[in-house]
């Protein structure tokens, strides 16, 4: 059974960057995509981004100038940062295994979620 | 406003049927794979649905996922109170480049 586990900073000022890492256990990081999702108090899921196990990554347009997503295969561990965040970043953080693949259609799923972590922005 | 749209709450009765619609476009549902998330209170969503009506091992057969154009159906029969959480589809949004979920939608079963 794959499982996954953030952690990281629960508050982050403004202007600052915020990381969290993503832990995984009961399976290698070194197949599939690993991704990030936010979901902020209240509200629905946004997709942040993903990488490959490759190292290739994709990310969400209205965030792709502000993030970083980073892989170590050596810890079966993934990696977000997010720079310059203000308090619209404030959100329920989650991982999980799954993304987006091309094809003549593109398929996309997310089968394994992290329990997510709450991350406030705030001074 | 989500580009792809879903009605804000749905419900039912214990026993019964419902239907919950995710509504986008050309460049996402009608020509890309839609997955549909179950999210219980309090706790991170479940895959249900992936490749518009595939369900993973483990999901009842009570769940069912259709697609039809650029609409897509997540339908749930035999209603449970367990089954009260909210419903949201996923799908990537080509002209975007970018991952979309719908704005959700809140399960009551009455």
């Amino acid at each position: 059974q794959v499982r996954l586990q953030e952690s990281g900073p629960g508050l982050v000022k403004p202007s600052e960057t915020l990381s969290l890492t993503c832990t995984v256990s009961g399976g290698s990081i070194s197949t599939n995509y690993w991704s990030w999702i936010r979901q902020p108090p209240g509200k629905g899921l946004e997709w942040i981004g993903y990488i490959y196990y490759s190292g290739s990554t994709n990310y969400n347009r209205s965030l792709k100038s502000r993030v970083t997503i980073s892989l170590d295969t050596s810890k079966n561990q993934f990696s977000l940062k997010l720079s310059s965040v203000t308090a619209a970043d404030t959100a329920v953080y989650y991982c999980a295994r799954g993304g987006f693949w091309s094809g003549l259609h593109t398929r996309g799923y997310f089968d394994y979620w992290g329990q997510g972590t709450l991350v406030t922005v705030s001074s | 406003q989500s580009v792809l749209t879903q009605p804000p709450s749905v419900s039912a009765a214990p026993g019964q049927k419902v239907t919950i619609s995710c509504s986008g476009s050309n460049s996402n549902i009608g020509n890309n794979y839609v997955s549909w998330y179950q999210q219980l209170p309090g706790t991170a969503p479940k895959l249900l649905i992936y490749d518009n009506n595939q369900r993973p091992s483990g999901i009842p057969d009570r769940f069912s996922g259709s697609k039809s154009g650029t609409s897509a159906t997540l339908g749930i029969t035999g209603l449970q109170t367990g089954d009260e959480a909210d419903y949201y589809c996923g799908v990537w949004d080509t002209s975007r480049s970018t991952g979309l979920f719908g704005g959700g939608t809140k399960l009551t079963v009455l």
